[in-house]
């Protein structure tokens, strides 16, 4: 499969606990977006990276939350002290750098802050 | 304010039968304009993409129109199957690598 992956696909976890997701890119594509998704809701933005630089962040990126991207290829995006308000899909997309088109979205890491 | 409306929120057909679904958006500077197809618990998959110069685009049984004169986008399925149950998100670029505006999608469900 060639696709954006994301792992893991689940992730339940205690109120205060740090969490980490995992994204894997399409090869040759030089961004990838992470976004955050509650029910009922589109996609919001959360951040994006340009090979291995974090170009811009959403003012939804508390500083509980932390993105990398260290060799430009996967990307890590890590929670700490999870709150209930933490609790949705996390979306991870990638595209080329250059072009307008689609962007190609991951499965999602659904976490659920209890 | 850049926004994106989608309608309706939901909608119920019979399997083989058509429907269209409708999104209205107000961002500007318009780029370009996707409709993404999201199945439950899945991330979305790119359906069509179209530019300001393009009015009509299709994918198998996806037909997407834009008009950009009146900042309308239709997406026509025809020939219903149950897999096309999902939600239908409109996506609208503004331009430059992350000034995405999502509409919030249109829940369709095929019966059989």
């Amino acid at each position: 499969d060639t696709g954006v992956s994301q792992d893991p696909r689940h992730k339940i976890t205690k109120r205060g606990q740090n969490v980490t997701f995992r994204c894997d890119p399409i090869s040759e594509h030089n961004r990838l977006y992470w976004y955050r998704q509650t029910l009922g809701q589109g996609p919001e933005f959360l951040t994006y990276f340009q090979n291995e630089a974090q170009l811009e962040k959403s003012r939804l990126l508390s500083d509980r939350f932390s993105a990398e991207r260290p060799k430009g290829s996967f990307s890590t995006l890590e929670i700490q002290r999870t709150e209930q308000g933490d609790s949705a899909m996390y979306l991870c997309a990638s595209s080329l750098a250059e072009g307008q088109g689609a962007k190609y979205f991951g499965p999602g890491t659904r976490l659920t802050v209890t | 304010k850049n926004q994106v409306e989608q309608s309706p929120q939901s909608l119920i057909i019979l399997e083989g039968k058509n429907c269209t679904l409708q999104c209205n958006y107000t961002v500007s500077p318009f780029s370009n304009l996707r409709w993404y197809k999201q199945d439950t618990g899945r991330g979305p998959v790119s359906l069509t993409i179209m530019t300001f110069s393009e009015n009509t685009k299709s994918n198998g049984r996806y037909t997407a129109t834009l008009d950009a004169d009146t900042k309308q986008s239709s997406l026509h399925i025809t020939a219903s199957q149950l897999s096309d149950s999902a939600s239908y998100i409109c996506v609208v670029s503004a331009g430059g690598a992350n000034n995405l505006f999502f509409g919030t999608g249109t829940r369709l469900t095929v019966i059989p």
